[in-house]
């Protein structure tokens, strides 16, 4: 079935980067474009950022794309989330998600389980 | 941006019964409109899409309404799964499509 999986948890130190990968199964990457949403503690859903691993497009966050690359490795499947400077408020769950909403007029669906970053000193 | 606002913020209703919750957008976004469901502790799962269609595996008693600013999102017999917290997504206005603040289904 179609599936995300992210990769582990992480703890970094302010000013420091952190990678999260995204891995497809289930269905080329190269189909459907990915996002990225996070979630902050007790909050909602804040978009980051969009790649299409067709093209090699991507969209940024107006407040995160001095900060933050997208990538895709389209020979593993696997989409990359790479935040850079980071600041206790990043601490957050981060979402990669198959976005169907132009190939299909859906929404993100499916959803990785999630990534938690949490900076702290 | 559009701002797409929800409410109420936390709904209660009992087990059985029905719930009706609220979405409004800032400006027109026809029908592009999609529900997610976040159970504590999970990722958000698509419920609906293009504001009345169910995705795959949904139950009927859930129920999309609504075009341009106001949607509504109706789940006829609130199961307990249900108990959750549930955002909604315009995606008419690419890349960024944002999300509301979400609303609490509590018993």
């Amino acid at each position: 079935q179609v599936q995300l999986v992210q990769s582990g948890g992480e703890v970094k130190k302010p000013g420091a980067s952190v990678k999260v990968s995204c891995k497809a199964s289930g269905y080329s990457l190269t189909t459907y474009a990915i996002t990225w949403v996070r979630q902050a503690p007790g909050q909602g859903l804040e978009w980051m950022g969009w790649i299409s691993a067709f093209t090699g497009n991507t969209e940024y966050a107006v407040e995160l794309q001095d900060r933050l690359t997208l990538t895709a490795d389209t020979s593993t499947n696997t989409a990359y989330m790479e935040l850079r400077s980071l600041r206790s408020d990043d601490t957050a769950v981060y979402y990669c998600a198959r976005d169907t909403t132009v190939t299909t007029g859906g929404g993100y669906d499916p959803w990785g389980q999630g990534t938690l970053v949490t900076v702290s000193s | 941006e559009i701002v797409m606002t929800q409410s109420p913020a936390i709904l209660s209703v009992s087990p059985g019964e029905r719930a009706t919750l609220s979405c409004r957008a800032s400006q027109s976004v026809s029908i592009n409109l999609a529900w997610y469901r976040q159970k504590p502790g999970q990722a958000p799962r698509l419920l609906i899409y293009r504001a009345s269609t169910r995705a795959t595996g949904i139950p009927a008693r859930f129920s999309g309404s609504g075009s341009g600013t106001e949607f509504t999102l109706t789940i006829s017999s609130l199961q307990s799964e249900d108990f959750a917290v549930y955002y909604c997504q315009q995606y008419n206005k690419w890349p960024r499509y944002t999300f509301g603040q979400g609303t609490k289904l509590e018993i």
